[in-house]
């Protein structure tokens, strides 16, 4: 069964950082296409980074320069390093396979979220 | 920067049938923009609906169907029940590797 659990969420001051974990089972995390997407409180989702099976990563320019996303093969999880964090960036954070079991790119399976609150 | 709009609300009877649409505030969506759609209730994770604009995910009934109409993608969902009352997000491929969610649609059956 493919499971997806995010950790690593809490709370930190402006300008702190944070970083996440999604723990894989089920599937090999360094095959599939993997994503973030976060949802602020009341509010939509909205995509947050991609790395690509084969290693390419992208990101949202509300991001860009201050997330870093990753994979350790060797846990098997997804990462996402967030630096320089500020109040909009307050949001429960999803971790997501590629649809068609991790084949596209667009998010298929979903974790639970991590709730990530940037507040002084 | 190119904005994906979707309707902010939206209300269906029971038995109904109801269209949600997903398009850009510049251009016209196609396949090639990868149009998928996901159901999400309160506090709750989204749920995958379709992919790749028409290709249903696991146990997704097929009173819901995707397609492009005109210069929109669209999610219709055909004899609307209770527990359809959802808000519904379509995410679209805009290149260069970047993914854009729309604001989403706030389903209600009444």
């Amino acid at each position: 069964e493919v499971q997806l659990v995010e950790s690593g969420g809490g709370l930190v001051q402006p300008g702190g950082s944070l970083r996440l974990s999604c723990a894989a089972s089920g599937f090999t995390v360094s095959n599939n296409h993997m994503s973030w997407v976060r949802q602020a409180p009341g509010k939509g989702l909205e995509w947050v980074s991609i790395v690509y099976s084969g290693g390419s990563t992208y990101y949202a320019d509300s991001v860009k320069g201050r997330f870093t996303i990753s994979r350790d093969n060797s846990k098997n999880t997804l990462n996402l390093q967030m630096n320089s964090l500020r109040a909009e960036d307050t949001a429960v954070y999803y971790c997501a396979r590629g649809a068609n079991s991790g084949t596209y790119l667009a998010p298929g399976s979903w974790g639970q979220g991590t709730l990530v609150t940037v507040s002084s | 920067q190119t904005v994906v709009t979707q309707e902010p609300s939206f209300s269906v009877s029971p038995g109904g049938t109801v269209t949600l649409t997903c398009g850009l505030s510049s251009g016209s969506v196609s396949t090639t923009n990868y149009p998928s759609w996901y159901q999400q209730t309160p506090g709750q994770a989204p749920r995958t609906l379709f992919y790749n604009t028409n290709t249903r995910s696991s146990g997704v009934p097929d009173r819901f169907s995707g397609s492009i109409l005109g210069n929109k993608a669209a999610l219709t969902i055909t004899g609307a029940q209770a527990d359809d009352e959802s808000d519904y997000y379509c995410v679209l491929y805009m290149g260069s590797g970047i993914w854009v969610f729309g604001g989403g649609t706030k389903l209600t059956v009444l």
